[in-house]
């Protein structure tokens, strides 16, 4: 129940193409989803992140959609660049015990 | 990055050596967490600290150890009791009342 299963585990875009992760959870408890952005080399970083009483967050060519009823939120890239070449988390925390619970990641390859 | 220093950025060691890794933050940040990167498995957590003098284990916690004696350093020790200690190796701090974690940029441990 603490898991959180993100798809798919690769992905491959062309320039100017939207690129889409989703995740999955279980426990209602969740109330925090970020997503982080991770480079080669690099540690994560935190890119967007929304609560479960919005059905959608923007910023810039970063989207979240959320849907509650379903358990699941998405990240849509859109104009996919080859600079957003990198490895994308889902998470999801719980306020009563403050720890984040991470997917799986997505190495997303953006094709010039 | 951003405040916090893991060292060293690569570390070899052979089979039966112990090997600790340091993580430093000037963040002023109370909870800081270890966790190991491996491809397709995402971030496990392997101990976190919310408090000084005070650690609890996460999700993977055999064949490691840490102390947190201050509040700006977090070392991971990788006992020789880590069957696969061959890793990436994220430190990450969060501040009180804060929903998201801020990451080092990551200590690369190969056994050899």
């Amino acid at each position: 129940q603490q898991q959180v299963k993100q798809s798919p585990q690769s992905l491959i875009v062309q320039k100017g193409g939207i690129s889409i992760i989703n995740c999955a959870y279980e426990n209602t408890a969740f109330d925090y989803f970020p997503w982080y952005q991770q480079f080669p080399g690099k540690g994560p970083a935190l890119l967007i992140a929304i609560r479960p009483d919005v059905s959608e967050k923007k910023e810039g060519r970063f989207t979240i959609s959320f849907n509650k009823s379903a358990k699941q939120f998405s990240l849509h890239i859109m104009d996919s660049q080859p600079g957003d070449s990198a490895t994308y988390f889902c998470a999801a925390l719980s306020g009563a015990t403050n720890k984040l619970i991470f997917g799986t990641g997505t190495l997303l390859a953006v094709q010039p | 990055d951003g405040g916090i220093t893991q060292s060293p950025k690569y570390l070899f060691r052979k089979e039966g050596q112990n090997v600790t890794l340091s993580c430093e933050q000037n963040l002023n940040h109370d909870a800081m967490y270890w966790y190991r990167q491996d491809p397709g498995q995402g971030l496990r957590l392997i101990y976190y600290s919310q408090i000084v003098n005070d650690f609890q284990k996460g999700d993977i916690a055999e064949g490691y150890s840490v102390s947190r004696e201050k509040k700006e350093s977090f070392p991971l020790t990788v006992t020789s009791a880590q069957k696969n200690p061959t890793a990436f190796y994220l430190c990450a701090t969060q501040g009180s009342g804060a929903n998201v974690l801020t990451f080092g940029a990551g200590s690369r441990l190969t056994v050899l």
